[in-house]
């Protein structure tokens, strides 16, 4: 079946620091690839998506590339802050519009 | 625009009572899932609707678990008899079927359910 596997967490960096947190994926075909971000106390939001490979999503700084060779969508960021403190899942979708999610990776950014 | 909107945001149960959940979406949207987030594990789909039909719910435990969209606009979530493993916050989303943001999904800010 279809699956996201995800760095395992958690992750502490110092503010200023780079960011990479690993996504691979499992699936028949091609789905589009998307990573959520929760923040403390609020809901899911999406902060990046791609839809075919070699696509590069971007958003408030992250950037996470489609590599169908690899299977991957690995997050980057190159210098985070601490409000980028949160939980960041990875995710895929194919057309029945089903979201797989990974386990989430945790982040907490010092000041 | 208001958001995906859940009611209540936490329930404390013990096991084998009933609790339910609410959902109204964003205005518009015609899709609407619900999904259940174990700690440290990502959410996991439980069932989706289009208006009031619904699409997927192979993952439900319908023996315990059920959900109805009525009218096409609100939800609920029904768990009856609750168990242990059903602690979990359990997230409502909506997506529109047309415009810019076809088939994005809009998350509301979930409801944590402990049994006891």
């Amino acid at each position: 079946g279809n699956s996201v596997t995800q760095m395992e967490g958690p992750v502490t960096l110092s503010e200023e620091a780079f960011l990479t947190i690993n996504c691979t994926y499992t699936a028949t075909g091609y789905p589009s690839l998307f990573w959520y971000v929760q923040y403390p106390g609020e809901g899911l939001q999406l902060l990046l998506k791609a839809t075919k490979a070699d696509d590069k999503g971007s958003n408030k700084g992250f950037e996470a590339t489609y590599r169908k060779e690899t299977t991957s969508f690995h997050l980057e960021k190159g210098s985070v802050q601490v409000s980028d403190s949160a939980v960041y899942f990875c995710a895929l979708r194919f057309n029945d519009y089903k979201l797989s999610f990974g386990a989430g990776t945790t982040v907490t950014v010092r000041a | 625009e208001a958001g995906v909107a859940q009611s209540p945001r936490y329930k404390i149960i013990e096991k084998r009572q009933s609790v339910a959940f609410w959902c109204n979406p964003i205005s518009g949207h015609a899709t609407l899932y619900w999904y259940q987030q174990i700690l440290g594990q990502g959410p996991k789909l439980l069932i989706q609707f289009q208006n009031n039909g619904v699409v997927d719910d192979s993952q439900l435990p319908k023996d315990r678990f059920s959900a109805e969209r009525l009218k096409g606009v609100d939800s609920t979530l029904k768990i009856q008899p609750a168990k242990l493993e059903d602690s979990a916050v359990y997230l409502c989303a909506s997506s529109p079927t047309s415009g810019g943001l076809v088939n994005e999904q809009f998350f509301g800010p979930g409801t944590r359910l402990t049994v006891l």
